[in-house]
């Protein structure tokens, strides 16, 4: 069975400074690896998601992630964190030709401070 | 833009009751999922549906049951709620078959049991 692990519950950066949120994840063939965020009262958003291919993601609002195949590591990065970034942050794998179940990660939350 | 809809943000309920928690998806998306979210323990899945009248249990389905009548709409149900299932309840739907497929929340249903 898959598994995934964030090994940070809590996060705390400068705005402006760089980020890294660190994932593992554990399964036998290649997975799909995904990171979501969710803002406070509200549902997870898809940031962005690996299949195959180019092992550096570009996502949304900046954020990229890597695929490490020999590390199982599918880190979270962004350059200049701004203060809307704070959040709660969801690594995800899912197996492939299954019926699309996913395990999610504990989450790392994200505080920003100026 | 595709939405997820959870009939309640909020909701109050007493030890005992039987529970309703709907969600409808306007994508026409085959596969629906039912989480519950608790600090320090991530998202759990708790039943899915890959297409209407079948369903499939997570990781934690144990007090719960579902129901998928329309395409656009999976029930969750608490057939007699505890005040174990206090949570919060996330809904999730993605389209694809046997692929992989980015998952679309809704904000949440926060469940309170007395």
């Amino acid at each position: 069975a898959q598994s995934v692990t964030q090994p940070d519950i809590h996060i705390t950066v400068s705005e402006g400074a760089s980020l890294e949120l660190r994932c593992n994840y554990s399964y036998g063939a290649t997975p799909y690896l995904f990171w979501y965020v969710q803002s406070p009262g509200q549902g997870l958003q898809l940031l962005l998601k690996y299949f195959s291919g180019d092992t550096l993601v570009q996502g949304i609002k900046g954020f990229e992630a890597e695929f490490k195949r020999s590390q199982s590591s599918f880190n979270l990065r962004k350059p200049s964190v701004h203060w809307s970034d704070a959040a709660e942050y969801f690594c995800a794998v899912g197996a492939a030709g299954g019926y699309q179940k996913v395990t999610f990660g504990t989450g790392t939350k994200l505080q920003v401070i100026p | 833009d595709v939405k997820v809809t959870q009939s309640s943000r909020y909701l109050v309920k007493r030890t005992g009751e039987k529970v309703f928690l709907e969600c409808v998806q306007d994508m026409d998306h085959e596969n629906m999922f039912w989480y519950r979210q608790d600090p320090g323990l991530g998202l759990r899945l708790i039943y899915f549906s890959y297409d209407v009248k079948m369903k499939e249990k997570g990781d934690i389905p144990e007090g719960y049951s579902v129901s998928r009548e329309k395409k656009e709409r999976f029930s969750l149900i608490l057939e007699s709620a505890s005040t174990n299932q206090t949570s919060m309840y996330l809904c999730a739907s993605s389209q694809g078959r046997r692929g992989i497929g980015p998952q679309h929340f809704g904000d949440g249903t926060r469940l309170s049991i007395l």
